[in-house]
């Protein structure tokens, strides 16, 4: 079975800091391609950011290139979500999902970005 | 980057009745689209794949159809647990991206 078990969140300050990691189980984590999805509370889904199996390739949405750098470890099978220059607009709960077309999620971490 | 739209934004709906949510792309995706449900409170599930193909688990009364820049998801008979938002994503071109959402409740 597939877990996906994300951690890290938390309150922080406009232009800080945090990390995000997600840890994966039931399946062979550095075969598969991994994604986060953020959803502002009572909003819709919002595509953030996606790693290949390997590390070697990363894309990003437009609204955090140049803050957010994904990463992973496949001898820990886990995934990281570096988050610097935080908005209040990044509040928000962080799902880590499998695969480029999502097929398992995890429970997501709430990160809230207020002073 | 590639918009996405889904019709209705919201919508009303009876146990029994046969619902079909309409999600459109700027540009032509192929069958390079998904479509995710979530319930009040929960994770999204993946419900199809390939516009078409459905997950394992889910109940035959979701289908998915389309292809190039329309595509369909239909519930053929609204069941109490289908109550939900659901979600289009585009898996064609990066930056990804998700469909506003289609709010299903009961009438």
């Amino acid at each position: 079975e597939v877990q996906l078990s994300e951690s890290g969140g938390g309150l922080v300050q406009p232009g800080g800091s945090l990390r995000l990691s997600c840890a994966a189980s039931g399946f062979t984590f550095s075969f598969a391609a991994m994604t986060w999805v953020r959803q502002t509370p009572g909003k819709g889904l919002e595509w953030v950011s996606l790693i290949s199996s390997s590390g070697a390739n990363t894309y990003y949405a437009d609204s955090v290139k140049g803050r957010f750098t994904v990463s992973r470890d496949n001898s820990k099978n886990i995934l990281y979500m570096q988050m610097n220059s935080l908005r209040a607009e990044d509040t928000a709960v962080y799902f880590c999902a499998k695969d480029m077309q999502l097929s398992d999620w995890g429970q997501g971490t709430l990160v809230t970005v207020s002073s | 980057d590639i918009q996405m739209t889904q019709s209705p934004s919201a919508m009303s709906a009876s146990v029994g009745d046969r619902v079909t949510i309409t999600c459109r792309t700027s540009q032509a995706i192929s069958t390079s689209l998904a479509w995710f449900q979530q319930r009040p409170g929960k994770v999204p599930q993946r419900l199809i794949n390939h516009a078409s193909s459905l997950q394992s688990g889910v109940p035959s009364r979701f289908s998915g159809s389309g292809s190039g820049t329309e595509f369909t998801l239909t519930i053929s008979s609204l069941q109490p647990e289908d109550f939900a938002t659901y979600y289009c994503l585009q898996y064609s071109t990066y930056p990804f991206t998700f469909g506003p959402g289609t709010k299903v409740d009961i009438k």
